[in-house]
């Protein structure tokens, strides 16, 4: 039972090298997101997929982008890595649309941007 | 701007105690509230609840929701050391495919 996996699980970056963090699912799920989660602040969106080929902005979208090419896998990137980018990266998809609950998530990326 | 509100924002108790976790929300056109509850790594879902006051259950864990008051609760009992956890309260508006999350309320559970 893969899930949602997160690739790479660890990474040390120095500032302004670039990086790109993959998240595959084997549950057919249409909808793809990718949050940060910092201490104290939650779980916050950075950007979203409702399917193959879409993409959208969240909640933190700056210095991130993403791609979408195959349903199974969202792509986050980072094309100049900032100290303020390192956190805990989490990839989740959903079942079908809005309504129905439960997301899954990965186990998390830990990125740290020196 | 739709947001949702935790509290409190940490808490510490001893083994056996009840606890009582707050998630208030204001978002337009409310779908539904979830519950996370996150341990080491990824959180897992705990609860989703819809309409007011009906008390989702599972083992020593309920929530319940009140849409006109705008809140939901999380309540657990005979708490043991495996509850310690970050709790966190999403909701889902109407027409959308983004979950809002709250910054989570970090239970730790003494023996």
């Amino acid at each position: 039972n893969a899930g949602v996996t997160q690739t790479p699980k660890f990474r040390v970056l120095k500032t302004g090298q670039s990086m790109t963090l993959l998240c595959a699912q084997d549950m057919n799920h249409e909808y793809m997101y990718w949050y940060r989660q910092d201490p104290g602040m939650g779980l916050r969106l950075i950007h979203y997929s409702v399917g193959e080929g879409t993409t959208a902005k969240g909640e933190v979208p700056d210095g991130y982008n993403v791609s979408r090419l195959k349903k199974q896998n969202f792509l986050l990137g980072l094309e100049s890595a900032a100290p303020s980018q390192t956190s805990v990266y989490f990839c989740a998809s959903i079942r079908g649309g809005s309504g129905t609950g439960e997301l899954f998530f990965g186990e998390g990326s830990r990125l740290t941007v020196l | 701007e739709d947001k949702v509100v935790q509290s409190p924002l940490s808490l510490v108790v001893h083994e056996g105690d009840t606890v009582t976790l707050n998630c208030s929300y204001e978002v337009t056109n409310f779908r539904s509230l979830l519950w996370y509850k996150q341990e080491k790594k990824a959180p897992t879902f705990l609860f989703m609840l819809t309409s007011s006051g009906i008390e989702k259950k599972s083992g020593r864990l309920s929530s319940i929701l009140d849409k006109k008051e705008l809140f939901s609760i999380l309540n657990i009992t005979a708490t043991q050391t495996g509850d310690s956890a970050i709790y966190l309260c999403a909701v889902e508006p109407h027409s959308s495919y983004k979950l809002i999350f709250g910054s989570g309320t970090r239970l730790l559970v003494r023996p």
